[in-house]
């Protein structure tokens, strides 16, 4: 089936530790977005990529940073540098950006400090 | 800078009861997105309105989108528990740091019997 795979479904970081979160589609779509949630709020954009090899910053980009080297990766690190990274993290993606196409999201990864 | 509104936050229904959301944004767009997520889950794709007076119904729930008025509502026919969720709307920002979907705050509604 076609989707969006997010892994891991929970992460626990400690302080100073950087962390990975993969997203992984296989839909061919050519953007992909990250979003986080914090409990009992709506979405805000960390990155977003319309391309291989591209990707720009979105609200929140601080402390956070992507790759595109392949169409149907975009993975997330969290650095160190992030004070505050617990939350629900969410990857998207849609056939272009600005379509107006549906944007399918993952099932989300939680990320807790420790 | 677009900005997303929606109202209520928090909607407490009884079964058999109607009920409508609101969403309001702040500047033109001409898309917007219904999305219902379940406590600890993903967003679920409900509905993509394209164009001004747009109007899309699936079971109990029907959208609209009035893009002169800035406005889409989410209304809710003869509610069932299996409705309660937390409901996002998300307007096509074309441009600048915020990317492409801007979300609301979502509502969060409960069907009690």
């Amino acid at each position: 089936d076609g989707g969006i795979t997010q892994s891991p479904k929970y992460l626990f970081r400690k302080e100073g530790q950087n962390v990975t979160l993969s997203c992984e589609q296989n839909l061919n779509h050519d953007a992909m977005y990250w979003y986080r949630q914090d409990p009992g709020q709506g979405l805000r954009l960390i990155y977003y990529s319309q391309i291989v090899n591209d990707f720009q910053k979105g609200d929140i980009a601080e402390g956070y940073s992507v790759s595109r080297e392949k169409k149907e990766s975009f993975p997330l690190t969290v650095t160190s540098a992030q004070k505050n990274p617990t939350a629900f993290y969410l990857c998207a993606s849609s056939i272009r950006q600005y379509s107006g196409n549906t944007i399918y999201f993952g099932e989300g990864s939680w990320l807790t400090v420790v | 800078e677009l900005k997303v509104e929606q109202n209520p936050l928090f909607l407490s229904m009884q079964e058999g009861k109607n009920y409508t959301i609101y969403c309001n944004y702040s500047t033109t767009s001409d898309r917007l997105y219904w999305y219902r997520q379940d406590p600890g889950k993903s967003l679920e794709s409900l509905f993509v309105l394209l164009s001004n007076g747009a109007v899309k119904q699936e079971g109990r729930l029907m959208a609209s989108l009035d893009t002169k008025a800035r406005l889409s509502t989410l209304h809710i026919t003869a509610a069932v528990h299996d409705l309660s969720a937390t409901y996002f709307c998300a307007v096509l920002n074309y441009g600048g740091s915020q990317g492409n979907l801007i979300f609301g705050k979502g509502t969060k509604l409960s069907v009690k019997p």
